[in-house]
């Protein structure tokens, strides 16, 4: 059984500030990792995914993700958030044993303050 | 054109009576989901048809139906609805060769059960 942990419900910053949000997940096989935006009213949209090489994979409007074996983690980070980037963050891993599940952390509710 | 539409976007039913919602996408994908979500909660999958195969997950079996006439339209079915199916539906699609981990979601559909 695989899971999906985001530790933070609620992150609140300043436009221009950097942030990270927090994904940890519990797999033993082969994983795909990627993270989903949903802003107030919208459905969801693909932000970025890794399944392997180079750890460390960007995706749109300048965010990031890092994915570390040893820590069981992908975090996302952006270097300067702008107050259009207020939305819920899903993390999603997928074991490669059953590709057409993606299985949603509960969200971090980012917040940008101008 | 690479959005995913649903309809109608809010839904209201009585206890006891049957909902049906609509789900389109013209990218030609061969999987197309369907998720319910709750406040506060990850986006929990309900089943997902590959081409003509559906697939429902074990605890939502019998709560919820679907059919897919073609590769375009997918609907959900609820035959008796409760005050616990009040929730989000997000309908999601993907191409198998692409890996499931990129879906295209809907706006979702705000069903309320009173």
């Amino acid at each position: 059984t695989q899971t999906v942990s985001q530790s933070d419900a609620h992150v609140t910053v300043f436009e221009g500030d950097s942030v990270e949000l927090r994904c940890n997940y519990s797999y033993g096989g082969s994983i795909y990792l990627s993270w989903y935006i949903q802003h107030h009213g919208r459905g969801l949209q693909f932000l970025l995914k890794y399944y392997s090489g180079n750890p460390v994979v960007q995706g749109v409007n300048g965010f990031e993700a890092e994915f570390s074996k040893s820590d069981s983690s992908f975090h996302l980070r952006k270097a300067s958030v702008h107050w259009s980037d207020s939305a819920v963050y899903f993390c999603a891993p997928i074991a490669s044993s059953s590709f057409s599940k993606l299985v949603f952390g509960q969200g971090t509710s980012l917040s940008v303050v101008p | 054109d690479t959005t995913v539409k649903q309809n109608p976007r809010y839904k209201l039913a009585r206890v006891g009576k049957p909902v049906n919602l609509i789900c389109s996408q013209t990218m030609n994908h061969d999987t197309m989901y369907w998720y319910q979500k709750k406040p506060n909660q990850a986006p929990k999958l309900l089943l997902f048809y590959y081409d003509k195969i559906l697939n429902r997950e074990a605890d939502t079996f019998e709560k919820f139906q679907s059919s897919r006439p073609n590769n375009s339209f997918c609907s959900l079915y609820i035959g008796s609805a409760g005050l616990e199916y009040s929730a989000m539906y997000l309908c999601a699609s993907s191409r198998r060769g692409g890996g499931a981990y990129e879906q295209y979601f809907g706006p979702g559909t705000r069903l309320t059960v009173l």
